[in-house]
């Protein structure tokens, strides 16, 4: 089991260019979330899934678009990327309640984005 | 709006000594305390979590405390190695949903 994967792992953008990160799990989990870590911030919710096709907004919202197209994909999108969206981001997944394991978080290696 | 408040912000402890991380929290609606601990270059990991109903977990040289009174827990690491320097998160969860609220973090360095 590789758990959950990113891609890419590193990227520069200039600000304005658009991109999408790729976030891949293989535990067969329901709920899928994107965050972003910035120093002294500690991790903030950009947005997340409960399930294939469904999408929601988090703590951070702006400046992003998800699809959850399949159940085992997260995409996260910058359409006109800026300066403010420099960040480490983080894909995570999670199994439904319910499940045993329904509570942890399962989180991925994450992508680092800087924005010029 | 930072609904859990994690101190300190950074860390250092001489091997073999205790780490205390303290955080807490407003919603009285959490149900689920976790801790993760992240490497760096490494997404976060849950080290170690604690229910409202019980004021104490042990985990090998980690322990919660956990004051439901006061609306605050802290992590306790007991006899600190190198290998724990680390970030650590503390967070909490709403019940009977998902979505998790994390602390700001706190870089941990144990001294060798």
């Amino acid at each position: 089991n590789a758990g959950v994967t990113q891609t890419p792992k590193f990227r520069v953008l200039k600000t304005g260019q658009s991109m999408t990160l790729l976030c891949a799990q293989d535990m067969n989990h329901e709920y899928m979330y994107w965050y972003r870590q910035d120093p002294g911030m500690g991790l903030r919710l950009i947005h997340y899934s409960v399930g294939e096709g469904t999408t929601a907004k988090g703590e951070v919202p702006d400046g992003y678009n998800v699809s959850r197209l399949k159940k085992q994909n997260f995409l996260l999108g910058l359409e006109s990327a800026a300066p403010s969206q420099t960040s480490v981001y983080f894909c995570a997944s999670s199994a439904p309640s319910g499940s045993q394991a329904k509570n942890e978080q399962f989180f991925g290696p994450g992508t680092r984005l800087t924005v010029l | 709006q930072q609904q859990v408040k994690q101190s300190p912000q950074s860390l250092i402890v001489q091997k073999g000594g205790i780490s205390i991380i303290n955080c807490a929290y407003e919603n009285t609606a959490f149900d689920y305390f976790p801790w993760y601990q992240q490497f760096p270059g490494k997404g976060p990991a849950l080290l170690i979590a604690i229910r409202p109903d019980v004021s104490e977990k042990k985990e090998g040289r980690f322990t919660i405390s956990f004051n439901k009174s006061a609306k605050q827990f802290s992590l306790h690491i007991m006899d600190s190695q190198p290998g724990d320097s680390a970030t650590y998160f503390c967070a909490a969860k709403h019940a009977g949903g998902f979505k998790t609220i994390f602390g700001a973090g706190t870089r941990l360095f144990v001294k060798a």
